[in-house]
Protein backbone atom coordinates (compact mmCIF):
# COMPACT_ATOMS: atom_id res chain seq x y z
CA UNK A 1 0.00 0.00 0.00
CA UNK A 2 0.75 3.68 -0.99
CA UNK A 3 3.00 4.98 2.30
CA UNK A 4 1.92 8.44 1.28
CA UNK A 5 -1.17 11.00 1.18
CA UNK A 6 -1.70 13.87 -1.36
CA UNK A 7 -4.75 15.93 -1.97
CA UNK A 8 -6.64 14.48 -5.26
CA UNK A 9 -6.15 17.52 -7.39
CA UNK A 10 -5.38 21.28 -7.54
CA UNK A 11 -5.90 23.69 -9.74
CA UNK A 12 -2.95 26.20 -11.50
CA UNK A 13 -2.93 29.27 -13.50
CA UNK A 14 -0.56 29.22 -16.51
CA UNK A 15 3.01 30.66 -15.66
CA UNK A 16 2.45 30.81 -12.18
CA UNK A 17 4.49 28.47 -9.95
CA UNK A 18 2.85 25.52 -7.96
CA UNK A 19 3.01 23.33 -4.60
CA UNK A 20 2.38 19.73 -4.53
CA UNK A 21 2.31 18.48 -1.26
CA UNK A 22 2.89 15.25 0.09
CA UNK A 23 2.29 14.15 4.08
CA UNK A 24 5.07 10.73 4.54
CA UNK A 25 4.66 10.18 8.70
CA UNK A 26 6.07 7.16 8.41
CA UNK A 27 9.25 7.16 6.13
CA UNK A 28 12.04 5.69 7.38
CA UNK A 29 16.01 7.20 7.10
CA UNK A 30 16.76 5.07 4.09
CA UNK A 31 13.89 6.14 2.08
CA UNK A 32 14.24 8.08 -0.61
CA UNK A 33 11.19 10.63 -1.62
CA UNK A 34 10.43 10.11 -5.44
CA UNK A 35 8.38 12.22 -7.91
CA UNK A 36 6.77 10.86 -11.36
CA UNK A 37 3.92 12.30 -13.48
CA UNK A 38 1.66 11.13 -16.23
CA UNK A 39 0.55 12.97 -18.88
CA UNK A 40 -2.78 11.80 -20.36
CA UNK A 41 -2.21 8.25 -22.08
CA UNK A 42 1.36 8.18 -21.53
CA UNK A 43 3.48 6.09 -18.94
CA UNK A 44 4.76 7.56 -15.75
CA UNK A 45 7.86 10.24 -15.99
CA UNK A 46 10.06 10.41 -13.54
CA UNK A 47 10.10 13.94 -12.32
CA UNK A 48 12.81 14.49 -9.23
CA UNK A 49 13.76 12.50 -5.86
CA UNK A 50 15.88 13.18 -2.69
CA UNK A 51 16.76 12.13 0.81
CA UNK A 52 17.17 15.20 2.74
CA UNK A 53 18.54 18.07 1.02
CA UNK A 54 16.51 20.23 -0.93
CA UNK A 55 16.75 18.89 -4.81
CA UNK A 56 16.37 21.09 -7.91
CA UNK A 57 16.22 19.88 -11.83
CA UNK A 58 15.26 21.00 -14.66
CA UNK A 59 12.23 20.16 -14.36
CA UNK A 60 11.23 21.08 -10.76
CA UNK A 61 12.30 21.17 -7.11
CA UNK A 62 11.62 19.07 -3.99
CA UNK A 63 11.85 20.63 -0.67
CA UNK A 64 11.71 18.23 2.28
CA UNK A 65 10.52 19.40 5.58
CA UNK A 66 13.50 19.20 8.53
CA UNK A 67 12.03 16.08 9.62
CA UNK A 68 11.23 14.56 6.98
CA UNK A 69 7.52 13.75 7.50
CA UNK A 70 6.31 15.84 4.75
CA UNK A 71 7.83 17.05 1.02
CA UNK A 72 7.21 19.63 -1.80
CA UNK A 73 7.64 19.25 -5.31
CA UNK A 74 7.60 22.73 -7.01
CA UNK A 75 7.09 23.52 -10.82
CA UNK A 76 8.67 26.92 -10.52
CA UNK A 77 6.38 28.44 -13.75
CA UNK A 78 3.28 25.92 -14.85
CA UNK A 79 2.64 25.39 -18.32
CA UNK A 80 -0.64 23.34 -19.78
CA UNK A 81 1.89 20.81 -20.41
CA UNK A 82 2.67 20.16 -16.55
CA UNK A 83 -1.14 18.99 -16.32
CA UNK A 84 -0.88 15.61 -15.21
CA UNK A 85 -1.65 13.63 -12.37
CA UNK A 86 1.79 13.97 -9.71
CA UNK A 87 3.09 10.82 -7.96
CA UNK A 88 4.54 11.20 -4.62
CA UNK A 89 6.07 8.08 -3.85
CA UNK A 90 8.70 6.22 -1.21
CA UNK A 91 10.89 3.85 -2.63
CA UNK A 92 10.02 0.60 -1.35
CA UNK A 93 13.18 -1.68 -0.95
CA UNK A 94 11.31 -4.63 1.39
CA UNK A 95 12.77 -7.53 -0.33
CA UNK A 96 15.28 -5.74 -1.88
CA UNK A 97 13.35 -5.18 -5.17
CA UNK A 98 13.14 -1.22 -5.48
CA UNK A 99 9.66 -1.58 -7.08
CA UNK A 100 7.19 1.49 -6.90
CA UNK A 101 3.76 1.68 -5.17
CA UNK A 102 1.98 4.37 -6.71
CA UNK A 103 -1.04 5.78 -4.96
CA UNK A 104 -3.70 8.22 -6.41
CA UNK A 105 -1.66 10.97 -6.67
CA UNK A 106 -2.52 15.02 -7.21
CA UNK A 107 -4.29 15.91 -10.54
CA UNK A 108 -2.60 19.16 -11.50
CA UNK A 109 -4.96 21.22 -13.93
CA UNK A 110 -3.14 23.94 -15.43
CA UNK A 111 -5.05 26.82 -16.74
CA UNK A 112 -4.70 29.43 -19.68
CA UNK B 1 19.62 5.77 -26.13
CA UNK B 2 16.21 4.59 -26.89
CA UNK B 3 13.88 4.41 -23.77
CA UNK B 4 11.96 1.23 -22.62
CA UNK B 5 10.18 0.22 -25.50
CA UNK B 6 7.22 -1.76 -25.43
CA UNK B 7 4.90 -2.88 -28.20
CA UNK B 8 2.56 -3.92 -29.35
CA UNK B 9 1.16 0.18 -28.43
CA UNK B 10 -2.81 -1.34 -28.91
CA UNK B 11 -3.72 -4.72 -28.80
CA UNK B 12 -7.28 -6.14 -29.31
CA UNK B 13 -8.40 -9.40 -28.40
CA UNK B 14 -11.28 -11.32 -28.29
CA UNK B 15 -12.44 -13.21 -24.90
CA UNK B 16 -10.68 -16.29 -24.68
CA UNK B 17 -7.72 -15.90 -26.33
CA UNK B 18 -4.30 -14.93 -25.49
CA UNK B 19 -2.09 -11.90 -25.00
CA UNK B 20 1.46 -10.98 -25.16
CA UNK B 21 2.76 -7.97 -24.74
CA UNK B 22 6.55 -7.20 -24.73
CA UNK B 23 8.87 -4.74 -23.21
CA UNK B 24 12.35 -4.38 -24.12
CA UNK B 25 14.30 -2.40 -21.03
CA UNK B 26 16.68 0.49 -21.68
CA UNK B 27 20.22 -0.75 -22.35
CA UNK B 28 22.31 -1.60 -19.79
CA UNK B 29 18.96 -2.28 -17.63
CA UNK B 30 18.32 -5.81 -16.48
CA UNK B 31 15.78 -5.15 -13.91
CA UNK B 32 12.18 -5.10 -14.98
CA UNK B 33 8.73 -3.98 -13.53
CA UNK B 34 5.11 -4.64 -14.86
CA UNK B 35 2.29 -2.48 -14.16
CA UNK B 36 -1.35 -2.27 -15.02
CA UNK B 37 -3.58 0.32 -14.64
CA UNK B 38 -7.28 -0.38 -15.08
CA UNK B 39 -9.29 2.59 -16.12
CA UNK B 40 -9.58 5.93 -14.12
CA UNK B 41 -7.53 3.99 -11.27
CA UNK B 42 -3.73 4.32 -10.37
CA UNK B 43 -0.86 2.06 -11.43
CA UNK B 44 -0.59 -1.48 -9.51
CA UNK B 45 2.56 -3.50 -9.35
CA UNK B 46 2.05 -7.15 -10.76
CA UNK B 47 5.74 -8.20 -10.82
CA UNK B 48 9.12 -7.95 -10.93
CA UNK B 49 12.03 -9.79 -13.05
CA UNK B 50 15.77 -9.93 -13.39
CA UNK B 51 17.36 -11.39 -16.45
CA UNK B 52 15.48 -15.42 -16.15
CA UNK B 53 14.59 -14.79 -12.59
CA UNK B 54 11.12 -13.97 -11.20
CA UNK B 55 11.92 -11.90 -8.41
CA UNK B 56 8.92 -10.48 -6.82
CA UNK B 57 5.12 -11.51 -8.42
CA UNK B 58 3.08 -10.40 -5.30
CA UNK B 59 0.83 -8.37 -7.24
CA UNK B 60 -0.21 -10.98 -10.25
CA UNK B 61 -3.30 -12.48 -10.96
CA UNK B 62 -2.71 -16.12 -9.35
CA UNK B 63 -4.40 -17.84 -12.74
CA UNK B 64 -3.79 -16.73 -15.84
CA UNK B 65 -0.99 -14.46 -15.77
CA UNK B 66 3.05 -15.40 -16.31
CA UNK B 67 5.82 -13.49 -16.78
CA UNK B 68 9.00 -13.76 -17.89
CA UNK B 69 12.54 -12.24 -18.96
CA UNK B 70 14.81 -14.68 -20.90
CA UNK B 71 18.34 -13.90 -21.26
CA UNK B 72 17.91 -13.04 -24.49
CA UNK B 73 15.33 -11.03 -25.71
CA UNK B 74 12.49 -8.55 -24.01
CA UNK B 75 10.01 -9.41 -21.01
CA UNK B 76 7.07 -11.11 -21.77
CA UNK B 77 3.77 -10.75 -20.02
CA UNK B 78 1.16 -13.15 -21.08
CA UNK B 79 -1.81 -13.55 -20.21
CA UNK B 80 -3.98 -16.34 -21.15
CA UNK B 81 -8.01 -16.52 -21.38
CA UNK B 82 -8.46 -12.82 -21.34
CA UNK B 83 -11.36 -12.04 -20.21
CA UNK B 84 -13.14 -8.54 -20.37
CA UNK B 85 -11.70 -7.36 -17.06
CA UNK B 86 -8.62 -7.52 -18.20
CA UNK B 87 -8.84 -4.48 -20.60
CA UNK B 88 -6.34 -2.22 -18.81
CA UNK B 89 -3.11 -0.39 -19.64
CA UNK B 90 -0.29 -2.18 -18.78
CA UNK B 91 3.18 -0.29 -17.68
CA UNK B 92 6.64 -1.79 -18.05
CA UNK B 93 9.72 -0.01 -16.39
CA UNK B 94 13.67 -0.35 -16.11
CA UNK B 95 15.84 0.02 -13.60
CA UNK B 96 19.88 -0.45 -13.41
CA UNK B 97 21.48 -2.92 -11.74
CA UNK B 98 21.42 -3.24 -8.68
CA UNK B 99 17.67 -1.58 -7.37
CA UNK B 100 18.25 1.13 -4.68
CA UNK B 101 16.43 3.91 -3.25
CA UNK B 102 18.52 6.55 -5.30
CA UNK B 103 17.66 5.33 -8.93
CA UNK B 104 15.23 6.48 -10.90
CA UNK B 105 13.09 3.88 -12.62
CA UNK B 106 12.15 4.57 -16.68
CA UNK B 107 8.52 3.79 -17.95
CA UNK B 108 7.52 2.75 -21.76
CA UNK B 109 4.42 3.86 -23.26
CA UNK B 110 2.27 0.89 -22.34
CA UNK B 111 0.48 -1.15 -23.73
CA UNK B 112 -3.26 -0.98 -24.02
CA UNK B 113 -5.76 -3.81 -23.97
CA UNK B 114 -9.04 -4.18 -24.99
CA UNK B 115 -10.41 -7.59 -24.79
CA UNK B 116 -14.03 -7.51 -26.48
Amino acid sequence: DAKTTQPNSMESNEEEPVHLPCNHSTISGTDYIHWYRQLPSQGPEYVIHGLTSNVNNRMASLAIAEDRKSSTLILHRATLRDAAVYYCILRDLSGNTGKLIFGQGTTLQVKP
Amino acid sequence: NAGVMQNPRHLVRRRGQEARLRCSPMKGHSHVYWYRQLPEEGLKFMVYLQKENIIDESGMPKERFSAEFPKEGPSILRIQQVVRGDSAAYFCASSPAPPSSNTEAFFGQGTRLTVV
